[in-house]
């Protein structure tokens, strides 16, 4: 089957550096993305990752390593408006060529002042 | 450029109801993926049109269903409705596969629908 995992809540100060795991087990797999979502409002891409390696983008860094079904958020330098849940999602490609995103069920983080 | 756009943003039914959502998707995209995301959960895929049919399909049973049109836009009809159908409902647009940049998901803000 299909399996995406985070952590559920996490906690990090202003100013700080946080790191947010996701793991998957997926079949047909064509890339990962992040993605920030406040409460209430839609998802906000973040970021995308299809080889393995580092991809940074300002204050935000995310990591792919497909032989382990692994990936991680880096987020420097904290600010409160980071407060927010982190969507780990994995695009899938079926036989027919269609994709379709597999998300985890986000990881909440709270920064506190 | 207009993003993704839904409606309406907010909707209150009773169980047993039938309720349409619409979607019109960012300009420059024709595939359409509906999602229903329970409070605290992640979002979950229901289905995707592309080319005026629906092309995937999540764990929903069939008392959803959904149309995409002409030019693109797209309706998600959920019949006979539950309480446990009380969720958020988003849309995400995004170019056929072989255009336009992989990562390319936007989403609609999303209609809340709260069944009573």
């Amino acid at each position: 089957g299909q399996n995406i995992d985070q952590p559920t809540e996490m906690t990090a100060t202003e100013g700080a550096i946080v790191q947010i795991n996701c793991t998957y087990q997926t079949s047909g797999f064509n890339g990962l993305f992040w993605y920030q979502q406040h409460a209430g409002e839609a998802p906000t891409f973040l970021s995308y990752n299809v080889l393995d390696g580092l991809e940074e983008k300002g204050r935000f860094s995310s990591f792919l390593s497909r032989s382990k079904g692994y990936s991680y958020l880096l987020l420097k330098e904290l600010q409160m408006k980071d407060s927010a849940s982190y969507l780990c999602a994995v695009r899938v490609l079926n036989a027919g060529n269609n994709r379709k995103l597999i998300w985890g069920l986000g990881t909440s983080l709270a920064v506190n002042p | 450029d207009a993003g993704v756009t839904q409606s309406p943003t907010h909707l209150i039914k009773t169980r047993g109801q039938q309720v349409t959502l619409r979607c019109s998707p960012k300009s420059g995209h024709d595939t359409v993926s509906w999602y229903q995301q329970a409070l605290g959960q992640g979002p979950q895929f229901i289905f995707q049109y592309y080319e005026e049919e629906e092309r995937q399909r999540g764990n929903f049973p069939d008392r959803f269903s959904g149309h995409q049109f002409p030019n693109y836009s797209s309706e998600l009809n959920v019949n006979a409705l539950l309480l446990g159908d009380s969720a958020l409902y988003l849309c995400a647009s995004s170019p056929s596969i072989g255009t336009g940049k992989p990562y390319e998901q936007y989403f609609g803000p999303g209609t809340r629908l709260t069944v009573t």
